[in-house]
């Protein structure tokens, strides 16, 4: 069965600080992963998508990492600010279905002053 | 820049009536989604839709939901009748091929 697990499930963090969230998938066909920035109420907002032949993607401070062979994917974020407050969701697309995206439940990250 | 614009923001019903979804897609894109998320889950794919047909559903899009594009602009998801289990945020997205989805705002739909 097609699923995402990301880990953690929450987060707190002080204001300036990085850190690292984590997505595991077993997606088959793989096609791409992307990271999604959801604020509470609203609609998920892209971050990056990568496709099978690439292994980092950096937006911004956003950097996000991809290993197809074990179907792991990391977000991490540098000198966090107090909007980077939301829920982050790594998404999962499988070959030759467009809209049929496998959705992680995301990590809630709450960055503190 | 554009957006995908979904209107009603909340909408409020009672069960057992029909409710109508309302989506504008950005203009260039071709193909259309419908997701759900229910308070607290994950968000869940429910339809796409290409070239004026569904092209992918879940188990989720029973006979209760349909979707239709009624002029260039809109793309509309309508569930006949609706249950206390249909309460969830619903999600527009468009895009123009196996690139990023965006994503609307959201209508969160409460039936009572």
């Amino acid at each position: 069965k097609n699923q995402v697990e990301q880990s953690p499930q929450s987060l707190i963090i002080l204001e300036g600080k990085n850190c690292t969230l984590q997505c595991n998938y077993t997606v088959s066909p793989f096609s791409n992963l992307r990271w999604y920035k959801q604020d509470t109420g609203r609609g998920p907002v892209s971050l990056t998508i990568m496709t099978f032949s690439e292994n980092t993607k950096s937006n911004g401070r956003y950097t996000a990492t991809l290993d197809a062979d074990t179907k792991q994917s990391s977000l991490h974020i540098t000198a966090s600010q107090l909007s980077d407050s939301a829920s982050y969701i790594c998404v999962v697309s499988a070959w030759g279905s467009q809209g049929n995206l496998i959705f992680g439940k995301g990590t809630k990250l709450s960055v503190k002053p | 820049e554009p957006e995908v614009t979904q209107t009603p923001s909340h909408q409020v019903t009672q069960m057992g009536q029909e409710v109508i979804l309302r989506c504008v897609p950005i203009s260039n894109h071709l193909y259309f989604y419908w997701y759900r998320q229910i308070l607290g889950q994950k968000v869940e794919f429910l339809v796409s839709f290409y070239n004026n047909e569904i092209s992918e559903k879940s188990e989720i899009f029973d006979d209760q939901f349909s979707v239709e594009r009624p002029d260039g602009s809109n793309f509309t998801l309508k569930i006949r009748s609706t249950k206390l289990e249909d309460s969830a945020m619903y999600f527009c997205a468009s895009n123009r091929g196996n690139t990023e989805a965006f994503f609307g705002q959201g209508t969160r739909l409460t039936v009572v």
